[in-house]
């Protein structure tokens, strides 16, 4: 089957800790994003990467990092640091072509609770 | 960030009314991409738009990318109750290299 995995789909923590949110895609798309959603808004952009080894930040990175090891997967983590981390993040892919990034496509989100 | 200016924030309609929904901008976009999400699901791409003017359809649902670039709407026909939901446009900035979203617009259907 091919798609964008997210896992967990609910995770909680205490507060201090550091999390790691797993996204893999078997669609062989170039390009990877994390957005955070709180509740009743958008999606922000905190990290994309367009080719392995390479990534940037977005509009709300402080207190996240992420790596690009491989092709298929970008994980988040959420470090101490974010002083808000509790909401739901959102992993996407898609292809660049020509410069364009096409159509990307969601992972079903992890909802992410610190206590 | 960029910004995107998604209108309205929310609509309550009547089933089978015609819905409509647009996002502009300051900047050109090279993309525009429309998505539903359902709650405590991912979005769900809709329909892609890639060239000034471009007019597509996906069942009830037409978009279009404004001749100018800087703007995209999207059209729902004869409403039903399954388009509840939150519609978001997203979009890849002349130059850019990431995909920004709109704050969405929030679909309720009276029966």
């Amino acid at each position: 089957d091919g798609g964008i995995t997210q896992s967990p789909k609910y995770l909680f923590r205490k507060e201090g800790q550091n999390v790691t949110l797993s996204c893999e895609q078997n669609l062989n798309h170039d390009a990877m994003y994390w957005y955070r959603q709180d509740p009743g808004q958008g999606l922000r952009l905190i990290y994309y990467s367009q080719i392995v080894n390479d990534f940037q930040k977005g509009d709300i990175a402080e207190g996240y990092s992420v790596s690009r090891e491989k092709k298929e997967s970008f994980p988040l983590t959420v470090t101490s640091a974010q002083k808000n981390p509790t909401a739901f993040y959102l992993c996407a892919s898609g292809h660049i072509r020509d410069r364009i990034n096409t159509e990307a496509f969601f992972g079903q989100g992890t909802r992410l609770t610190v206590v | 960030g960029q910004q995107l200016n998604q209108s309205p924030q929310s609509m309550f309609i009547q089933e089978g009314e015609d819905v409509s929904m647009n996002c502009t901008s300051s900047s050109i976009f090279n993309t525009w991409l429309w998505y539903k999400q359902d709650p405590g699901e991912g979005p769900v791409l809709l329909i892609a738009l890639y060239k000034a003017g471009e007019l597509t359809s996906n069942g009830r649902l037409t978009a279009q990318f404004g001749i100018t670039r800087k703007d995209s709407f999207l059209n729902i026909s004869a409403s039903i109750p399954s388009d509840v939901g939150i519609y978001f446009c997203a979009g890849q900035v002349r130059g850019a290299q990431k995909l920004v979203f709109g704050q969405g617009t929030r679909l309720t259907i009276n029966p």
